[in-house]
């Protein structure tokens, strides 16, 4: 069965700490997704990943192919960080849909 | 902007009534996907098209349907709606069979009362 399992489901930090947010799945995949999502509901894709390591300001995102483990990290958070981390893939096998973890909740308190 | 206008942005009806929810991709993307994220299952992929024509299928219910136009705006049919169905439902949009990334809607907030 193809799977997204993200952890944990709740994190909250205080102004400035680093945030780990990580995600395994089952099987292999051609892609994997960080998105945001703020309380308004809006969805923003933060990185695509297939392999290695992508750095946008103060986030990074890493992929383990083989162990099927990627991890999101966020350098001296700020309260405006405090959002759903949904980590999604794409299976290997043709079809183009993404599968989602059911995201982790961070609160950054000032 | 995202770039995926999502029309209405809230919607709240009865039991039993049909709705309409309206997505345009992106500018040049030719797929559009169709998201439903609720409480308890999160997101779950419902539809796919391309160009018009439905390229994939998810968890999506008899009561559901959807197509895409030639201009390539899609529209989601749901239908005899039951409270379950109260949910955001997300559009997304990719050119290239999301080799390079999607690109998300705001959501629809359907509320069944």
């Amino acid at each position: 069965k193809n799977e997204v399992e993200q952890s944990p489901q709740n994190l909250t930090a205080q102004e400035g700490e680093f945030i780990t947010i990580n995600c395994s799945y089952s099987v292999g995949i051609s892609a994997l997704h960080w998105l945001q999502q703020h309380p308004g509901g809006g969805i923003v894709s933060l990185f695509m990943l297939s392999s290695g390591k992508k750095k946008h300001g103060r986030l990074i995102a890493t992929i383990n192919i083989q162990e099927k483990h990627s991890s999101l990290h966020i350098t001296a958070s700020h309260p405006r960080d405090s959002a759903v981390y949904i980590c999604a893939v794409r299976f290997q096998g043709g079809s183009e849909k993404l599968v989602f973890g059911k995201g982790t909740k961070l609160t950054v308190n000032p | 902007d995202s770039g995926v206008t999502q029309t209405p942005k809230h919607l709240i009806t009865a039991t039993g009534q049909r709705v309409t929810l309206r997505c345009s991709p992106r500018s040049g993307d030719l797929s559009v996907y169709w998201y439903q994220q609720s409480l308890d299952q999160g997101l779950q992929f419902l539809i796919q098209y391309y160009n018009g024509e439905e390229r994939a299928k998810g968890n999506i219910l008899e009561r559901f349907s959807a197509q895409q136009f030639p201009d390539l705006h899609s529209e989601l049919n749901l239908s005899s709606l039951e409270l379950g169905d109260s949910a955001l439902y997300f559009c997304a949009s990719s050119a290239s069979g999301g080799y390079y990334g999607y690109t998300f809607g705001s959501g629809t907030r359907l509320t069944v009362v």
